[in-house]
């Protein structure tokens, strides 16, 4: 089958550092995707692994292992407005995990 | 560039009442999907078009129709809604329609819409 599964809750507190895990079952995969998601928002966009490695943007970095059917995505010094939903997805077309409520505390 | 837009905002229907969620974006994406968000469920993709003319079903299809005759537009039709539609309906868009390519995909702001 096709799944993608992923932690449905995590908290970490300010300034310090958090890794969500993911890893999916699909025929066909070409990369993971990672999405952002603020309560009453929509998804916007933060990264993208093709290829097996960490791809880093700023305070977030994103790791793939095709071989372990593994992804995760690492916030750096987190901020209070880090706290939101995280989703990991495969493509094409694009298919979302169930989604990672990360809550940063004082 | 506006994005993606989706309307309305808001909608409440009743049982059996049909209706059509608009979706256009203007940025000229060949690539655009419907999802619905429920709680704890992430977002499902209802229906996706990789082109003006061409649609494909995505996980939970059924009681939603698509169709794409432009493309800037993909309208969402609920023909006859049912209380299990109550959701929060997405749509967006990407660039490319290579394979593989649809990974970065722009979110509209959403229609959340109650089935009494």
């Amino acid at each position: 089958g096709q799944s993608l599964e992923q932690p449905s809750e995590v908290t970490a507190v300010e300034g310090a550092i958090v890794q969500i895990n993911c890893t999916y079952q699909t025929s066909g995969f070409y990369g993971l995707s990672w999405y952002q998601q603020h309560d009453g928002g929509a998804p916007t966009f933060l990264s993208y692994n093709a290829l097996d490695g960490l791809e880093e943007t700023g305070r977030f970095s994103s790791f793939l292992s095709r071989s372990d059917s593994y992804g995760y995505l690492l916030l750096q010094e987190l901020q209070m407005k880090d706290s939101a939903s995280y989703f990991c997805a495969y493509s094409t077309p694009l298919v979302f995990g169930k989604g990672t409520r990360l809550s940063v505390i004082a | 560039n506006a994005g993606v837009t989706q309307t309305p905002k808001f909608q409440v229907l009743k049982t059996g009442q049909s209706m059509t969620l608009q979706c256009a974006q203007d940025m000229n994406h060949e690539y655009m999907s419907w999802y619905r968000q429920d709680p704890g469920m992430g977002l499902r993709l209802i229906h996706y078009s990789v082109g003006a003319g061409i649609t494909d079903q995505g996980e939970v299809p059924n009681g939603y129709n698509v169709s794409r005759s432009t493309t800037e537009d993909f309208p969402l039709r609920l023909l006859s809604a049912a209380p299990s539609q109550t959701s929060v309906y997405f749509c967006a868009s990407s660039y490319s329609i290579v394979a593989g390519s649809s990974y970065e995909q722009y979110f509209g702001p959403g229609t959340r819409l109650t089935v009494t």
